[in-house]
C-alpha cells in the first residue's frame, strides 16, 4: 500500500473550521483514499473515503487534489469532541477481499477551548 | 457505539501464559480484522477473517492464532506471553469483502506481567 504523510500534530480553536493535510505523492490510479480517527481510550472510528472527487458526510468533507498527490480531511466546525488522532491511509480494494488497513501515526488535533 | 463487541476489557497475565479474546461482529458483517496497538509499534494489522475463511496475514507472531466461528464471531489465542506482548488488541468488522468502511471494537487492553 503507498504511503503517507501527515503532520504529527495540529491545534485549532473550537467552533473554527479545521483543515488535516495528508500527501500521498505515490498513490495509484486505484487507491481510496480513506480517513479514520481515533478519540482517546477509543477504537479508530471511520470518518470519511473518496476516490477522485470531494466528498461530503455528517462528520466532514474530504478535498482532493486534482492530481491525487494530496488530500485535506476538513472539520467545518471542531468541537472538543473532534480532539483525536487523525489517519490518512490509502487502500486498493483488492478482488481478494484482503481488505486490511495499514495505519501511519497520523495527525494528533488539539482542540482549544 | 461501532456495534462491535469485545471481551474481555482488560486481560492480566503472566509471561508465557495463554490467553483467548474475543470478538462479536456487528450484526450481518461477515469480514472480521485484528489489529494490536502498542505504544513503539502503533496500530498493525494483525490478519483478517471472511466468513470463516482467513483472507489476509499481516505482522502475525507465529503464537499467535486466530479463527472465526460459523456464527462469526472471532477469537485471537495468544500464546507464550512475552512482556511485549502487553498492548491494545482491536477487532473490528466490515460487510463483505468490497466495503471500504471498517467498524472498530473498543478493545482488549493486555497487560503481561
Amino acid at each position: 500500500d503507498a504511503k503517507t504523510t501527515q503532520p504529527n500534530s495540529m491545534e485549532s480553536n473550537e467552533e473554527e473550521p479545521v483543515h488535516l493535510p495528508c500527501n500521498h505523492s505515490t498513490i495509484s490510479g486505484t487507491d481510496y483514499i480513506h480517513w479514520y480517527r481515533q478519540l482517546p481510550s477509543q477504537g479508530p472510528e471511520y470518518v470519511i473515503h473518496g476516490l477522485t472527487s470531494n466528498v461530503n458526510n455528517r462528520m466532514a468533507s474530504l478535498a482532493i487534489a486534482e492530481d491525487r498527490k494530496s488530500s485535506t480531511l476538513i472539520l467545518h466546525r471542531a468541537t472538543l469532541r473532534d480532539a483525536a488522532v487523525y489517519y490518512c491511509i490509502l487502500r486498493l480494494l483488492k478482488q481478494t477481499g484482503a481488505n486490511n488497513l495499514f495505519f501511519g501515526t497520523g495527525t494528533r488535533l488539539t482542540v482549544i477551548p | 457505539d461501532s456495534g462491535v463487541t469485545q471481551t474481555p476489557k482488560h486481560l492480566i497475565t503472566a509471561t508465557g501464559q495463554r490467553v483467548t479474546l474475543r470478538c462479536s461482529p456487528r450484526s450481518g458483517d461477515l469480514s472480521v480484522y485484528w489489529y494490536q496497538q502498542s505504544l513503539d509499534q502503533g496500530l498493525q494489522f494483525l490478519i483478517q477473517y471472511y466468513n470463516g475463511e482467513e483472507r489476509a496475514k499481516g505482522n502475525i507472531l507465529e503464537r499467535f492464532s486466530a479463527q472465526q466461528f460459523p456464527d462469526l464471531h472471532s477469537e485471537l489465542n495468544l500464546s507464550s506471553l512475552e512482556l511485549g506482548d502487553s498492548a491494545l488488541y482491536f477487532c473490528a468488522s466490515s460487510a463483505g469483502t468490497t466495503s471500504l468502511e471498517q467498524y472498530f471494537g473498543p478493545g482488549t487492553r493486555l497487560t503481561v506481567t
